[in-house]
């Protein structure tokens, strides 16, 4: 089974700053089918970018992906005050369980 | 426009087999290029991927609940249905049907979730 590790657990910043939140696979996913989502409170969660660094319909270009093999980076630009929410990776690699980080929550400092 | 509704009980008892019916519409299930995941989400916890099927009725489970889980479909109503045997308290949560697409394998369409509680 491929672990991802999500890190900061927490992130705590300001509206205006860059946030970047890493995943980490256990393997390495060759095929680079790896995911991001955001969730909101009382929300079901909505994809942001896949295949590590393909941005999802209709989100903004202040959220970007990139990495490969066994890192991966979610990097937003410039913090909006809609952006604070909790942001998990999932991965589909070669065989199940795929599986999802345990995310990271963005939190207004 | 895409939908997905989930559909099923609230409250469980524990040992009970859990069927929740997840609805779409603005695709078809017999489209190659997509399928639908199953996911579950414990109350404040993080996602946990279930099970998907695909049009061909390819099937992947979550190995550590493969013996309680079934997914089928049935495409003449647009429904996917994911069965879970022997339901404990530990079952509690969110569970949310998703499109999953072929192209790179990520659910891009999502339901909103029902919360079934598993309690005696």
């Amino acid at each position: 089974e491929i672990v991802l590790t999500q890190s900061p657990g927490t992130l705590s910043l300001s509206p205006g700053e860059r946030a970047t939140l890493s995943c980490r696979a256990s393997q390495s996913l060759s095929n680079n089918y790896l995911a991001w989502y955001q969730q909101k409170p009382g929300q079901a969660p909505r994809v942001l970018i896949y295949s590590a660094s393909t941005r999802g319909n209709g989100i903004p270009d202040r959220f970007s992906g990139s990495g490969s093999g066994t890192d991966f980076t979610l990097t937003i630009s410039r913090l909006k005050p809609e952006d604070f929410a909790v942001y998990y990776c999932q991965q589909y690699g070669n065989s199940p369980p795929y599986t999802f980080g345990q995310g990271t929550k963005l939190e207004i400092k | 426009q895409v939908t997905l509704q989930e559909s099923g009980p609230v409250l469980v008892k524990p040992t009970e087999t859990l069927t929740l019916t997840c609805t779409v519409s603005g695709f078809s299930l017999s489209d190659p290029m997509v399928g639908v995941s199953w996911i579950r989400q414990p109350p404040g916890k993080a996602l946990h991927w279930l099970a998907h099927i695909f049009s061909s009725d390819e099937r992947s489970y979550n190995t550590s609940l493969r013996s309680r889980l079934t997914i089928s479909k049935d495409t003449s109503k647009s429904q996917v249905v994911l069965t879970m045997t022997n339901m404990d308290p530990v079952d509690t949560g969110t569970y949310y049907c998703a499109r999953i697409s072929r192209i790179a394998y990520d659910n891009d369409h999502w339901g909103q979730g029902t919360l079934v509680t598993v309690s005696s």
